[in-house]
Formats: structure tokens, sequence, C-alpha cells
């Protein structure tokens, strides 16, 4: 089965500068490869999908980056404010397409 | 974009008591629903896959006889959990596929369960 890592710490950053988060992932590249904000106590939330024959999705502020050689997507969010501030999950598609979830990464923007 | 309801936010029980969770697409149709659990500071685990007027596949581990998953309609299924008990606390959150191959999953807000 599919092992999706994310780093456990939080990334602490200032109001303004660039965040960016890394999901690994261990045995097959996937068909796509999704990124979901989880705010506390809540269900997360969509927010960008890429597939395996991108290596760039762009939405607004947020970018995402699709290395298959690497097993890696990067997750960006430029000019970054304090209300960013969440937990960023990875999701790749497993059997049946049902999405596995990484940890997710704690993203605190200091104003 | 779809919107997906659950109820009850959060739920404080008894240990032995059954408590249902309801989640609802409230603007489509979801053939399939899926049931997670998250405790603090991991990831979301998959418990099953409810389907529209048939059984629901659980994940290996999941007990189907605590756990009691019903998706009669297609805008509505339901998790009871029978008998709880206190490792039974947990963040409890359904989802609804939106689109072909799962590629946009819409969540319901979450229940959190406390079972003293």
């Amino acid at each position: 089965s599919q092992k999706i890592e994310q780093n456990s710490e939080a990334l602490n950053i200032q109001e303004g500068k660039t965040a960016t988060l890394t999901c690994n992932y261990t045995n097959y590249s996937p068909a796509y490869l999704q990124w979901y904000r989880q705010d506390p106590g809540r269900g997360p939330v969509f927010l960008l999908l890429i597939r395996e024959n991108e290596k760039e999705k762009r939405k607004e502020r947020l970018k995402v980056t699709f290395d298959t050689t690497l097993k890696q997507s990067l997750f960006h969010i430029t000019a970054s404010q304090p209300a960013d501030s969440a937990t960023y999950l990875c999701a790749l598609p497993g059997g049946s397409y049902i999405p596995t979830f990484g940890r997710g990464t704690s993203l605190i923007v200091h104003p | 974009g779809a919107v997906v309801s659950q109820h009850p936010s959060w739920v404080i029980c008894k240990s032995g008591t059954s408590v249902k969770i309801e989640c609802r697409s409230l603007d489509f149709q979801a053939t399939t629903m899926f049931w997670y659990r998250q405790f603090p500071k991991q990831s979301l685990m998959l418990m099953a896959t409810s389907n529209e007027g048939s059984k629901a596949t659980y994940e290996q581990g999941v007990e189907k006889d605590k756990f009691l998953i019903n998706h009669a309609s297609l805008t509505l299924s339901t998790l009871t959990v029978t008998s709880a008990h206190p490792e039974d606390s947990s963040f409890y959150i359904c989802s609804a596929n939106f689109g072909f191959a799962n590629e946009k999953l819409f969540f319901g807000s979450g229940t959190q369960l406390s079972v003293l």
C-alpha cells in the first residue's frame, strides 16, 4: 500500500512569505495527487488536484508541483496570510481510487 | 461547490450506549460516501465505503457489527457506533465523492464523539 510522508513538524513563517509544504510517497506513482486544507475540529476542504502528466498547477496564491521521479509534490502558498494557518493534507488514490491521506503539516503564519 | 452536512457536530455519551451520526449530500446525489476516523494529530483513517442500496465495505480491522453503516438513499448515509466505549472516542468524518474516480471529495464538518 502507498505510504505518504508529510513533515510532522509545524511550519512557522512570517506573513507575506511563501510557505512550502512537502508530500513524499513511497510506492507507485498515482494517477493524481490532491491537497486539502483542514482547520481544527473541521473536515478537510479540497484545494487542488494535479495529475501525473502535469508538472505544475496554480490556483490564485496556491501552486502545486508534482515530480514523479522524486515521488514528491510541493505545495506553495505565496504572500501568506494568518488566515492561511491550518493543517494541509496531501492524498493519493489507492485501490478503487479511494484516497489515502498523509498525516498533514501544520502551517502557522505569524502577523 | 457541493455541500455535505454532518450531524451532530459533537456528542457525549455514556459507555454502552449507541450513537448515530448522519451524513447528507445537500445539493448532489452521492452513490458513494466514505467514513473516516481521525485521532489528534493523526491522518484520516478510512473506516468504510458506503454504497447506496448495498452493504458497506469495511476496511481491515474495523468491526462491522460495531460500526453500522446504512446508505438508504442517494443523499443520506448514517454511521451508528453501537455499545460505545471510551476507546471509540474520536473525530468521525464523512465524505462524498463528486466527479470521476474520487478526484474531488467533499467532507462533512465532522463529529467529535466522547464516550465517558
